[in-house]
């Protein structure tokens, strides 16, 4: 398998509820990203790790937890969530952690719902 | 700190027209500029970039994008469009310490038959 690959594609999850986003990549990157698109608004950062440390948290509030065990990995774990965190979650990798010239490869991500 | 503008929230063209989507970027120095597709339910995918050299880029699937300094600007276009080119299209800047991309907030494209 190659590319970015996201697990699960959709989650529907309770506010009390406790889950985790997964985030594989085939490609030998050696950095990897979270973004949340939600609807009406542009893409935002939320975290980027370089070489399985996190170099950006962009203001993102505890209730995301990111972990990068390996360069091929990279998880959000979720707890106790808001209806406004509903929205679709991206996981992308680049070569390294500059985004050099070659952009980012992105994966189909997860589409979230918190009821 | 950068930031990317594509003025146009939803375009709509007939198959087979011409497509120009614009995007405008704040940046110190010299940009890398990148552009998106996303199909309904996908992640993005990378049509296109600017670092250096020839103003005019080709992309994949018939694009090509044009970087104006003068204007702040690195409109995508295509000559004929296909219905199967209908999506959302995001223009991205890299940030000025390489860590990051910013991107627009996308223009919806849809075609006509």
């Amino acid at each position: 398998e190659t590319g970015v690959t996201q697990t699960p594609r959709h989650l529907v999850m309770g506010m009390t509820n406790k889950k985790s986003l997964k985030c594989e990549q085939h490609l030998g990157h050696n950095a990897m990203y979270w973004y949340k698109q939600s609807a009406k608004k542009p893409l935002e950062l939320m975290f980027v790790y370089s070489l399985e440390e996190r170099v950006e948290n962009n203001s993102v509030p505890s209730r995301f937890s990111p972990e990068c065990p390996n360069s091929s990995h990279l998880f959000l774990h979720l707890h106790t969530l808001q209806p406004e965190d509903s929205a679709l979650y991206l996981c992308a990798s680049s070569q390294d952690h500059t985004a050099g010239r070659h952009g980012y490869t992105f994966g189909s991500g997860t589409r979230l719902t918190v009821v | 700190a950068q930031s990317v503008t594509q003025p146009d929230i939803h375009i709509t063209v007939s198959e087979g027209a011409s497509l120009e989507l614009r995007c405008n970027y704040s940046y110190g120095a010299t940009p890398y500029l990148f552009w998106y597709v996303q199909s309904p339910g996908q992640g993005l995918q990378l049509l296109l970039k600017y670092f250096s050299g020839d103003t005019l880029v080709q992309g994949i699937k018939g694009f090509e994008a044009e970087f104006k300094r003068s204007q702040s600007s690195f409109n995508l276009r295509k000559p004929s469009v296909h219905w199967s080119d209908a999506a959302e299209y995001f223009c991205a800047v890299r940030n000025n310490a390489g860590n990051m991309l910013t991107f627009g907030g996308g223009t919806r494209l849809m075609v006509k038959p």
